[in-house]
This record gives C-alpha cells, structure tokens and sequence, in this order.
C-alpha cells in the first residue's frame, strides 16, 4: 500500500507567481490534512479536507490561499502571487476516518519544499 | 487554543545511552501521535497513543491522558534516532486537526 504522494518534492517560485502542491491520500483515505511548517517551527494545521467538501479551514491565510480535494484525482493547495514569507515546507496527512466522529492515525507525506525567490 | 510543549527542547546523546522525551498539554485530547522528522524532513509515525503504553522495538510511549502528558522512551539510541521529535495532538472536539508541539531536537553522536 503505497504511502501518501506528495509532489513536487521542491518547488521554487519567484515573488507573484503562483505554486500548485498536490497530493495523494492513501490507498482508502477519504481524508487530507494540510500543514506548513516554517523553518526551525512545528507544523502548523491549515485545512481539513474530505472529497469536495472544505471541512475546517481554520489555518488558512484569509488571501492567496486556496485547497481543493475533487472527486476525481489529487488535493491541491494553492498559493496565488507567492511571497517570500510563502517559503516553507508544505506537509499533506490522510486518514481513513472509519467512522463519524472517530479519531485516527494521520499518515503524512513526504512533503513540498517551497522556496520564493 | 491548546498549549503543547516539549521537553527538552535539545537533547545530546552518546551512542547507546536511553533518553526519556516528555509532551505535556493543556487540554483533553482523542489522539496523540509521536513524529520522527529524519535529517531529511521526512515526517515518520511513531507511535498513535491517546492513552496507555506501547511498544515498538527500541521505542515504547505512555500517555497518562488524566494527567496530560506524554512520554517517548528511547532506549539503546543509535545515531539514526537522530532528529527532531514531535508530539501532536487532537483536541477532543476539534474536528481531527492536529496540534503540534515546537520538537525536541536530538543528536545521537557516535
């Protein structure tokens, strides 16, 4: 059962171009997890998804900041005219969530290394 | 919001020594997980114990969740235990995010 997919693996961007992560839940998952993590810091939560549904968006930047988990392929989290302050590592989490209400293991990716220039 | 902290923040190891990684939190919790992050970033799953005590080869936990904290053991450190350790947790309600504490760096030298 293959982990959870992340690419790209290293992203550069220059300062007001747009950065598109994308990831895989595993194999069985209904449910992405999005965190950063800003260098020398713990991840941070910053949003909850399920198929086409936002769940809890809470840690979102309120502008640039955008996520999606469509029926059909990968979660993307979107980063419009991508600052410096953008440059983090970008982590994405799945679980199964067996049953409503239910907590379970977070399985994580590899993640995103973003670098604005 | 929950307060997760970590302690110690640095540790040092020689090869072959044990350590004891402590997660204390302010708030009832449904989930706590145990993270590795390698030299390399990568995010590895420890342990998933909201309460109780495991085991996992030379690594076990306990979380007393009544009482608010957790404890990483690491026995026999070698120097591939080096890292940054993470304690995260799910506050019960909180619609299943994840609060991390800021990491314990260890460094387990030959």
């Amino acid at each position: 059962n293959a982990g959870v997919m992340q690419n790209p693996r290293h992203l550069v961007r220059r300062r007001g171009q747009e950065a598109r992560l994308r990831c895989s839940p595993m194999k069985g998952h209904s449910h992405v997890y999005w965190y950063r993590q800003l260098p020398e810091e713990g991840l941070k939560f910053m949003v909850y998804l399920q198929k086409e549904n936002i769940i809890d968006e809470s840690g979102m930047p309120k502008e640039r900041f955008s996520a999606e988990f469509p029926k059909e392929g990968p979660s993307i989290l979107r980063i419009q005219q991508v600052v410096r302050g953008d440059s983090a590592a970008y982590f994405c989490a799945s679980s199964p969530r067996l049953r409503p209400l239910s907590t379970d293991t977070q399985y994580f990716g590899p993640g995103t290394r973003l670098t604005v220039l | 919001g929950i307060q997760v902290e970590q302690s110690p923040p640095d540790l040092i190891l020689q090869e072959g020594a044990n350590s004891t990684l402590r997660c204390n939190f302010s708030d009832s919790v449904n989930n706590l997980q145990w993270f590795h992050q390698n030299p390399w970033g990568q995010l590895i799953n420890l342990f998933y114990i909201p309460s109780g005590t495991k085991q996992n080869g030379r690594l076990s936990a306990t979380t007393v969740a009544t009482e608010r904290y957790s404890l990483l053991y690491i026995s026999s450190s070698q120097t591939t235990d080096s890292g940054v350790y993470f304690c995260a947790v799910e506050v019960t309600g909180a619609n299943s995010k994840l609060t991390f504490g800021k990491g314990i760096t260890l460094s387990v030298r030959p």
